[in-house]
Parts: structure tokens; sequence; C-alpha cells
């Protein structure tokens, strides 16, 4: 079936890195997101990998893949109080056009 | 702005009543996205379209759900005789599709049954 699961809270303090983990069970999906949803807010595409990568860097943000063992991770350095948001791990079916969510997990900053 | 934008950004209404809410994509993309979103939870997917073609409907997506693009640019998405549990934050995205699976967010349409 489709399943993403994540923890519910991450917190971490400022300056620190922040890795935020998903795991998945459709190894079939072509691409895998990471969402940002700040309070009152739209969903802003932070970045995404294709399932023929391990890693992506972009900037502050470092995704790695784990096809093996279907395990997403968001990695953010230099954690700001602008963090401050949800995070949502999505996959795309390919067959059905649908992407999968989880339920997003909420980071925390301490100062 | 080139964004997906969606209207309106809240909407309050009996039960019972019905309601209309509207999605303007990014030009360009062709693929349009209806999702829901309830507190504490991630999107559900409600409904696809490849141009105007409506493609994909969920199984969440009731009799009382209608959904239409027209001319392939706009979108928009009815809820018949509106219930409680239909209280939640909708959603529409945009992609280019082919190679470009990217889904692009509007800010959302809050719904609040009374």
């Amino acid at each position: 079936g489709e399943d993403v699961e994540q923890s519910l809270f991450l917190s971490v303090r400022e300056g620190d890195s922040s890795v935020i983990n998903c795991t998945y069970t459709d190894s079939s999906s072509t691409y895998l997101y990471w969402y940002k949803q700040e309070p009152g807010a739209g969903l802003q595409l932070l970045t995404y990998i294709f399932s023929n990568m391990d890693m992506k860097q972009d900037q502050r943000l470092t995704v790695l893949l784990n096809k093996k063992d279907k395990h997403l991770s968001l990695r953010i350095a230099d954690t700001q109080t602008g963090d401050s948001a949800i995070y949502f791990c999505a996959y795309y079916v390919d067959s059905n056009y649908q992407l999968i969510w989880g339920a997003g997990t909420k980071l925390i900053i301490k100062p | 702005d080139t964004g997906v934008s969606q209207n309106p950004r809240h909407k309050i209404t009996k039960r019972g009543q019905n309601v209309t809410f509207r999605c303007d994509p990014i030009s360009e993309h062709n693929r349009l996205y209806w999702y829901r979103q309830t507190l504490g939870q991630g999107p559900e997917f409600l409904t696809y379209f490849q141009n105007e073609a409506q493609l994909e409907k969920s199984r969440l997506l009731s009799d009382r759900f209608s959904a239409e693009r027209p001319k392939g640019s706009f979108s928009t998405l009815e809820i018949q005789r509106t219930e409680q549990g239909d209280s939640a934050m909708y959603l529409c995205a945009s992609s280019l599709g082919g190679d470009q699976e990217t889904q692009y967010f509007g800010p959302g349409t809050r719904l609040l049954v009374l």
C-alpha cells in the first residue's frame, strides 16, 4: 500500500543541523519531494530528488535517499528561526498521477 | 505574480450550501491537481487534470464534489450540499508534466462549514 511516515516533531538549537527523516512503502516512485509549510501559508517546494540519485545538495539543504531501506532524509545546515515550519515528505505515483504525503514534521527552533 | 493563485482564500458557509473555488495555475503548466488538507495531516489527493481532461479522481471525491477545467487553463472545484466534514484547506497545484513532475502549490482556500 501507499504510506509515508515521519516523526511529528523535531526540536533543534539555532545554528545546529536539523535532520528530518521519512520512510515510504512504494519503491517504484520516480520523484521524491520535500515541501515546507509555514503557519497559514501554502506548501513551498524546497527540493526534490530523482529515484536514481543518492544525494542532492542545494545550499543549506542536503537530501539523502536510501532506496534499499526506502528512507529519505532532509538535512538543514545552520538552522535558523526562519526555518520553523512543518516539513512534508512526499513521493509521486506515476501510475495514477498522485503525490502521497506524510503527516509532516514540525521543526521547532530553540534559541 | 506568475505562481498558482486560488480564490477565495477563505470561505465560511452554512451546512447545505454550495461553494465553488477557483484555481489559476502557472500559465504554461498543463497539469493541474486538487488536494484537501485537514489540520495535522498532509494533503490528500482529490483529482487531476491533463489540460482539460480529468484523468484521475480519488475515491475520497464523493458525488457532491465536481471539478472542471473547461479550457485547460483555470479550474473550479464545486462542493454541493456542504457538510461540516468538508471543512478543510483546499489546495491547488500545477506542474509542467513530462519530465518535470514538480508540483507548485497555491495558497489554498480555507473552507469552514458551520
